[in-house]
């Protein structure tokens, strides 16, 4: 089957423009997270959606980022007004249920801002 | 202090040799303990999990866990030039994962 998917694989900005993020989580799954992963500071969380639940925010870096989950699937990341400090690998993971330990990760999305 | 505190390496070993990976946490109330294997340009895949203190083995990898001091590993025995990849450390408490940093193994053949 299918593994999560994420879109596009690479991304360039420039500072200051939106960009939104793709991520189709393998189907099934009812619990999908999003990470930040930059060079030597590790797998960064950001946010998670289980089922129809609201989602946990609180990894959020700032209120330019936001995401939403269209019918329990598919889910975009979207970052407005890009920063350098932005750059980074964004990665997508899903899960059977929340807190489950076998989360299963897209390839990453790696966003470059100029 | 992070939650999570994982020695980056790199770390650099010959064919065959055992490997032996570590990972620090502050949060006693962490009810999982994985382990996730990132090559290049890739997402990170999973290991091997655990949930108690003691010893873990599938294959030539072992996953041990030490809650009293707050302590796991992870040792690859007779390691190949395949398992060069950064092996991150991760750990949950509800419905929130906490990794390390990662750390970068080469395997020199």
């Amino acid at each position: 089957g299918a593994g999560v998917s994420q879109s596009p694989s690479n991304k360039v900005t420039e500072k200051g423009k939106d960009v939104e993020l793709r991520c189709d989580p393998i189907s099934g799954h009812t619990a999908l997270y999003w990470y930040r992963q930059s060079l030597g500071q590790g797998l960064e969380f950001l946010i998670y959606f289980q089922g129809n639940s609201a989602p946990d925010k609180s990894g959020l870096p700032s209120d330019r980022f936001s995401a939403e989950r269209t019918g329990g699937s598919v889910s975009t990341l979207t970052i407005q007004r890009t920063q350098q400090e932005d750059s980074a690998v964004y990665l997508c993971a899903s899960s059977l249920l929340a807190g489950s330990y076998e989360q299963y990760f897209g390839p990453g999305t790696r966003l470059t801002v100029t | 202090q992070k939650e999570v505190e994982q020695d980056p390496g790199p770390l650099s070993v010959p064919e065959g040799a055992i490997v032996s990976l570590n990972c620090t946490y502050s949060n006693s109330a962490f009810q999982y303990f994985m382990w996730y294997r990132q090559y290049s340009r890739k997402g990170p895949e999973l290991l091997m999990y655990t949930y108690s203190s003691g010893n873990k083995e599938d294959g030539r990898f072992t996953a041990q866990v030490d809650k009293s001091s707050k302590y796991i590993s992870l040792f690859i025995r007779d390691s190949q030039p395949s398992d060069s990849a950064t092996y991150l450390c991760a750990m949950v408490f509800g419905n929130q994962f906490y990794f390390g940093t990662g750390t970068s193994l080469t395997v020199i053949p």
